[in-house]
Formats: C-alpha cells, sequence, structure tokens
C-alpha cells in the first residue's frame, strides 16, 4: 500500500498568517492527490483535488502544488474557519490513503 | 436536493455485526462510485472501500478483508456497508462519500460505538 506522510502533525497559527501543510507519498503517484478539510463533528470536505486544481467555491486563499511524490497545500492568509484538521488523500492505486493529519490550531 | 442521508448512531457488543446505510437522492445513483471511509476518536481518516453501485463490485482495504460487505440496493438508491466481529477499535464515525474524480458529496456520518 501507498504510505502517506503528512507533516507537521500540529501546527499552531494565527489568523491571516500563512501555512504550508506537506505530504509525501511513497511511492509516485502523478497528480492523483486530494486535499480535504474537517471541521469537529462535520464531515470532510474538499479543497483541491489533482494536485493543483481549486475545488468550485473553494476561496483562492487555498492553493495546491506538486507532483510524483511531494504535494503542498498552502493557505495564504488564515481565516477563522480554517482552524481545523486537513488530510491529502492519493487515488492512484487501491487501498486509497489518506495523510495522517494536520492540525491547525489558534496560536 | 442532492445528498447522501445515512442511517443513525449504533452501539454494538464486541462480536456483533452492524449494517450501515446511505441513502442518495437528487442524482442518478447508479452514475457514481460510493465510497467508505471512517475516522476512529483521537485518529485520521481511513479508507475502507469502494462499490460500483450500477453493478454492485467492490473493492475492500486489505485491513477490512473477511470482515467488510458492501451492497447495493438500486430499488432504494441506498448503498449499505456491514462490518462484522466487531472490535473497540471499530468504534469510530463511518462515512460514505460519492466519488467524481474526487469526493464531493459526503453523508452526515454514523456513529459506531463498540463497547460491552
Amino acid at each position: 500500500a501507498i504510505q502517506m506522510t503528512q507533516s507537521p502533525s500540529f501546527l499552531s497559527a494565527s489568523v491571516g498568517d500563512r501555512v504550508t501543510i506537506n505530504c509525501r507519498a511513497s511511492e509516485g503517484i502523478r497528480s492523483n492527490l486530494g486535499w480535504y478539510r474537517q471541521k469537529p463533528g462535520k464531515a470532510p470536505e474538499l479543497l483541491i483535488y489533482a494536485a493543483s486544481t481549486l475545488h468550485s467555491g473553494v476561496p483562492s486563499r487555498f492553493s495546491g502544488s506538486g507532483s510524483g511524490a511531494d504535494f503542498t497545500l498552502t493557505i495564504s492568509s488564515l481565516q477563522p474557519e480554517d482552524f481545523a484538521t486537513y488530510y491529502c488523500l492519493q487515488d492512484y492505486d487501491y487501498p486509497w490513503t489518506f495523510g495522517q493529519g494536520t492540525k491547525v490550531e489558534v496560536k | 436536493q442532492v445528498q447522501l442521508v445515512q442511517s443513525g448512531a449504533e452501539l454494538k457488543k464486541p462480536g456483533a455485526s452492524v449494517k450501515i446505510s446511505c441513502k442518495a437522492s437528487g442524482y442518478n445513483f447508479i452514475t457514481y462510485y460510493i465510497h467508505w471511509v471512517r475516522r476512529a476518536p483521537g485518529q485520521g481518516l481511513e479508507w475502507m472501500g469502494i462499490i460500483n453501485p450500477s453493478g454492485s463490485t467492490a473493492t475492500y482495504a486489505q485491513k477490512f478483508q473477511g470482515r467488510v460487505t458492501m451492497t447495493t440496493d438500486t430499488s432504494t438508491s441506498t448503498v449499505n456497508l456491514e462490518l462484522s466481529s466487531l472490535r473497540s477499535e471499530d468504534t469510530a464515525v463511518y462515512y460514505c462519500a460519492r466519488w467524481t474524480y474526487y469526493f464531493d458529496l459526503w453523508g452526515q456520518g454514523t456513529l459506531v460505538t463498540v463497547s460491552s
């Protein structure tokens, strides 16, 4: 199974900060990667798909980059609703696998 | 309204089985594959498997092989997840999600608690 190593696991930040989250795949997955945000008690919601395509309706402060094995999610200016947990997901090969998650907390 | 609505919370004893339903509405049910994902307390998201509603063919994560069964009922636009031989580690919120090059639609989640 492809392992997704996500970093950092926790991140303390303030409103307005620029935040970067990374995911590394144990083997190449082309651009078959999505980023999801999950707020407490809610289902995950899609932010980015195909590594760098912003999902419809998602604010432009979110961006994704990378291909092959290394990927990055960037939030250019953190907003109050962005304090949540973020996951990457590879859909290149079964079993699909998520990163361990990054919890973004208030500094 | 396009949505996935899941069945309610379940409390089960170790060794028992649980069946969770996910009812689709507002779109052509057989057009999109459905996946199941769970999140245990204090843990991250975990992919469990996928089912093709039109043919009922399923692929499961090896971790759950032998314990999980995913089925569909096209007459009611419902996908079911059955997990057997439950143990405490199966306590989690279970989500169904629709796939269309990404997960664009999720159920609200079903809490399954396994406790004696």
